[in-house]
C-alpha cells in the first residue's frame, strides 16, 4: 500500500497570503509516458470531498486558478495563491497509481 | 448527470455486519473502467479507502480491512453493496460512495454525500 504524507497538518494565513501544502508518496507515482497519478481535493465541513486538481497539476473544471499543483515522482505542493474567506478546509492528496487509492492525513487550512 | 446516494443503518451494534448500499444513476457499471468504491472518514479523521469493484468484476479491497468487507454489484438495480463484520465502535465513521474510472486509475469526481453510521458498544 502506498503511504501518503501531507505536511503541515494544519496552518494559518492571513486573506491574501500564499498557503503551501505539501504531500509525499512512499514510492514514485509517475509512469513515463503518462503522468502522475496525483489528486488533491478540498473538504468543507458536513461536505464530500470536492476534486481540485488532479495529474498532480490539472484544475478540474471550476476550480479557481489560484489553486495550483506542482512536482513529481514522490513529491507534490498544493498552493493556494492569494488565500480566500471559502478556502477554508481541509486539504488531501491521494495517490492514484496503485488502487485502491490511498489519501495522506489531511491539512487543515485556517485563516489567521 | 451523475448522482450516488448511499444508504443503510445510521445505527449499528458491536459484531453487528454492516451493510450499506450505494445507489448510482447517470452512468452504467457495465462501461469499460467504470467503478465504484466506498471511502470512509472517522469524525474528524482523514479518508480511507474501502473497497472497489469494477465493471469486469475486479474488485480491490483495503489491506487492512479485506478480511472483514464484500463489495458486490447489481448493475440491473445501479446499485453497490458492501458488507463490514464485525462492528467496532471505533468504526464509526461518515461512509461515501465514489464513481471510479479508468479501473480505478483516475481521481474521484463524483461522491456521494455521505452517510453517517454509529457502532455503539
Amino acid at each position: 500500500e502506498i503511504v501518503m504524507t501531507q505536511s503541515p497538518d494544519s496552518l494559518a494565513m492571513s486573506l491574501g497570503e500564499r498557503a503551501t501544502i505539501n504531500c509525499k508518496s512512499s514510492q514514485s507515482l509517475y509512469i513515463s509516458g503518462h503522468n502522475n497519478y496525483l489528486a488533491w481535493y478540498q473538504q468543507k465541513a458536513g461536505q464530500p470531498p470536492k476534486l481540485l486538481l488532479y495529474w498532480a497539476s490539472t484544475r478540474e473544471s471550476g476550480v479557481p486558478d489560484r489553486f495550483s499543483g506542482s512536482g513529481s515522482g514522490t513529491d507534490f505542493t498544493l498552493t493556494i495563491n492569494s488565500l480566500q474567506a471559502e478556502d477554508v478546509a481541509v486539504y488531501y492528496c491521494q495517490q492514484y497509481y496503485n488502487p485502491p487509492p490511498t489519501f495522506g492525513q489531511g491539512t487543515r487550512v485556517e485563516i489567521k | 448527470q451523475i448522482t450516488l446516494k448511499e444508504s443503510g443503518p445510521t445505527l449499528v451494534k458491536a459484531t453487528q455486519t454492516l451493510t450499506l448500499t450505494c445507489t448510482f444513476s447517470g452512468f452504467s457499471l457495465t462501461s469499460s473502467g467504470v467503478g465504484v468504491g466506498w471511502i470512509r472518514q472517522p469524525p474528524g479523521k482523514a479518508l480511507e479507502s474501502l473497497a472497489f469493484i469494477f465493471w469486469d468484476d475486479t474488485k480491490r479491497y483495503s489491506p487492512s480491512l479485506k478480511n472483514r468487507l464484500t463489495i458486490r454489484k447489481d448493475t440491473s438495480k445501479n446499485q453497490v453493496v458492501l458488507t463490514m463484520t464485525d462492528m467496532d465502535p471505533v468504526d464509526t465513521a461518515t461512509y461515501f460512495c465514489t464513481q471510479s474510472r479508468e479501473s480505478g486509475h483516475y481521481p474521484f469526481q463524483y461522491w456521494g454525500q455521505g452517510s453517517l453510521v454509529t457502532v455503539s458498544s
